[in-house]
């Protein structure tokens, strides 16, 4: 099945910096997804970005479909910014249905 | 508001004994969706459902059951819960269609945390 690889799997701010968080797959994906997990273990969703770039306030995504990888910039990191972020593609499997797989996450801690 | 809700949050139970964790979502959406977390694994898909009457299997689906007769509920059934299957559980909906099989923005509920001693 598709690997999907984040990277760095560990990252420490402090806080106000900017930092690249980074997704690779192994194959050919419909859709991608990026997620923040909190401290308190809640899936927030991010982007929702099978390709191009989009941004929201301090957070923004680009996709580079055809070479399998997608980026998230966080600029100015506050604290709240701590937790796990987490890429999810999905792919067609051999029924004919959409299957998604996360990566490993990256786990960041922003400190004051 | 539009939301994905999990029953219970908290679940310590034992070995062999039946349970079912509840997924609710208001949001009309067709595709759904039951993962679970664990400690250096991340997050596995177990089951998911393009629609009413229509699931699949995951890459972890082993041990659990599923069923999808309205649309807007996705209960996880535990026939004989083991030790192995104490985890954090996610159940997630997204507006994706069967038509087109495609899987659009997920939104997932708030978990669920299993332990099975």
């Amino acid at each position: 099945g598709i690997q999907v690889e984040q990277s760095p799997p560990d990252l420490i701010l402090q806080e106000g910096a900017n930092s690249t968080l980074r997704c690779n797959f192994s194959d050919s994906v419909n859709n991608l997804q990026w997620f923040h997990q909190n401290p308190w273990g809640q899936l927030i969703n991010l982007f929702y970005i099978p390709s191009g770039t989009k941004q929201n306030g301090r957070l923004s995504a680009t996709t580079v479909a055809t070479e399998r990888y997608s980026l998230l910039y966080i600029s100015s990191s506050q604290t709240t910014d701590s937790g796990v972020y987490f890429c999810a593609v999905d792919t067609l499997n051999s029924g004919g249905y959409q299957k998604v797989t996360f990566g490993t996450g990256t786990k960041l801690q922003v400190i004051p | 508001e539009a939301q994905v809700t999990q029953n219970p949050r908290y679940l310590i139970t034992v070995t062999g004994k039946k349970l079912t964790v509840t997924c609710s979502q208001n949001m009309n959406h067709e595709y759904m969706s039951w993962y679970r977390q664990d400690p250096g694994l991340g997050l596995r898909q177990i089951y998911y459902s393009m629609n009413v009457e229509v699931t699949d299997k995951g890459d972890v689906p082993e041990g659990y059951k599923v069923s999808r007769k309205e649309k807007r509920n996705f209960p996880l059934i535990l026939e004989s819960p083991s030790p192995n299957q104490t985890s954090l559980y996610f159940c997630a909906s997204s507006p994706g269609t069967s038509g087109i099989r495609r899987i659009y923005e997920q939104y997932f509920g708030p978990g669920t945390r299993l332990t099975v001693t």
